[in-house]
């Protein structure tokens, strides 16, 4: 298996601008998150899913930001509109069969909004 | 991360030296705590992970203790080398049902050679 794929690697957008990140899992997986890491704030538990349904998204900042998750193997992390402070490193994660497993982190999108 | 506290922010240690590093938790019903490094510009990984039936789990240079009374577990590596050199971050269980993980604010650790 491939391992957990996220695009784009990097995206610069000026403020204002709707970003869209994207995350497969690894195939079987069952459990989905999103995370955001800055120097400020550390990892940051945004949203996770469980069977493509969403479980906890108390860590979404803001209705700026939004997640879906149509299928068992894709997800997309929205922020509309985007400002500066959302400048981030955004990683999704997957486990298997339990949130109490190992979470396999994608490499992670370097978002920058300008 | 909130409920998780974790200490030192950053470690520097000789080679071959020992590291440890320890986090607090607040919620007694917490039972999974796992460990990931992270390297520079590279996404976290598992190192290792205890649950609460158990005191001590080793593998190799690395283990993790978990103390329940007190609320703590903390990461021993020994004989460190310089690759060992990452950020560490703890994280445990958090909510009602403990139905989320939360993460440590994370330590740096500097192995000199």
């Amino acid at each position: 298996d491939a391992g957990v794929i996220q695009s784009p690697r990097h995206e610069v957008t000026e403020m204002g601008q709707e970003v869209t990140l994207r995350c497969k899992p690894i195939s079987g997986h069952d459990y989905l998150f999103w995370y955001r890491q800055t120097m400020m704030r550390g990892l940051e538990l945004l949203i996770y899913f469980n069977n493509n349904v969403p479980i906890d998204d108390s860590g979404m900042p803001e209705d700026r930001f939004s997640a879906k998750m149509p299928n068992a193997s894709f997800s997309t992390l929205k922020i509309q509109p985007s400002e500066p402070r959302d400048s981030a490193v955004y990683f999704c994660a997957s486990s298997l069969r339990s949130l109490y497993n190992e979470q396999f982190f994608g490499p992670g999108t370097r978002l920058t909004v300008l | 991360g909130e409920n998780v506290e974790q200490h030192p922010s950053t470690l520097s240690v000789q080679e071959g030296d020992s590291a440890v590093i320890k986090c607090t938790y607040s919620d007694s019903a917490s039972n999974y705590f796992p460990w990931y490094k992270q390297e520079l510009g590279k996404r976290p990984q598992l190192i290792i992970d205890i649950r609460s039936n158990v005191g001590e789990k080793k593998d190799q240079r690395i283990a993790v203790t978990l103390n329940k009374t007190a609320k703590h577990f903390s990461l021993h590596i020994t004989e460190t080398q310089p690759e060992d050199s990452a950020v560490y971050f703890c994280a445990a269980p958090k909510g009602e049902y403990g139905n989320k993980l939360v993460f440590g604010a994370g330590t740096i650790l500097r192995v000199k050679s």
